[in-house]
């Protein structure tokens, strides 16, 4: 496998579920991002990692909790999200952190019902 | 001023044109700045770095005026595989930030 893989691909859920997103980049790389593409915004960063450390929180609500296990490896853990957390969620990886040339996974699109 | 703002479109253009995006952006000190491309319901992925020489590839060309603080996007004889949303992308702040623009749409039509 090669580049940045996200599973699953399309998520439904409802406000009372715990539910979890996995990426996993298979480039070697040591920095991992968390984004969020809601219609008609642009991308926003939620959380960044530097080799398996947090380096960045964009002031996300605690109902989305990032893990990062290892540096190929990322997740992020959904508990009682609101309809409007709905989106794209894209996972991205780069070199380093400081590097904004950056590959990403194809997305979960994420349905809060 | 925002961040980072570009016209989200949709820009209509007929096969064989020459088509140019503008981006811009507000923080002086970033120093290098990139072009994504994102089709329809899948994720971007990187077209181009922009430097303060200008970049080109093909029948793209990305520039930068710093003077200006904006960067643009050039794509001449545009083909209809070129139908995407553009993203302009540009690094700064602390643990380089990077902050994406809404994108702009350009639609090749036949």
């Amino acid at each position: 496998e090669t580049g940045v893989t996200q599973t699953p691909r399309h998520l439904v859920m409802g406000m009372t579920n715990k539910k979890s997103l996995k990426c996993e980049q298979h480039l070697g790389h040591n920095a991992m991002y968390w984004y969020k593409q809601s219609a008609k915004k642009p991308l926003e960063l939620m959380f960044v990692y530097s080799l398996e450390e947090r380096v960045e929180n964009n002031s996300v609500p605690s109902r989305f909790s990032p893990e990062c296990p290892n540096s190929s490896h990322l997740f992020l853990h959904l508990h009682t999200l609101q309809p409007e957390d709905s989106a794209l969620y894209l996972c991205a990886s780069s070199q380093e952190v400081q590097n904004a040339e950056a590959f990403f996974g194809q997305g979960t699109r994420l349905t809060v019902v | 001023r925002k961040e980072v703002e570009q016209d989200p479109g949709p820009f209509n253009v007929p096969e064989g044109a020459t088509v140019a995006f503008n981006c811009t952006y507000s923080n002086s000190a970033s120093q290098s700045f990139f072009w994504y491309r994102q089709d329809c319901r899948k994720e971007p992925k990187l077209l181009m770095s922009v430097y303060s020489s200008g970049n080109e590839d093909g029948r793209f060309t990305a520039q930068l005026n710093r003077a200006s603080q904006y960067i643009s996007l050039l794509i001449r004889d545009s083909k209809l595989s070129d139908s995407a949303t553009y993203l302009c992308v540009v690094p700064g702040g602390g643990y380089q930030k990077v902050t994406f623009g809404i994108g702009t749409k350009l639609q090749v039509i036949p």
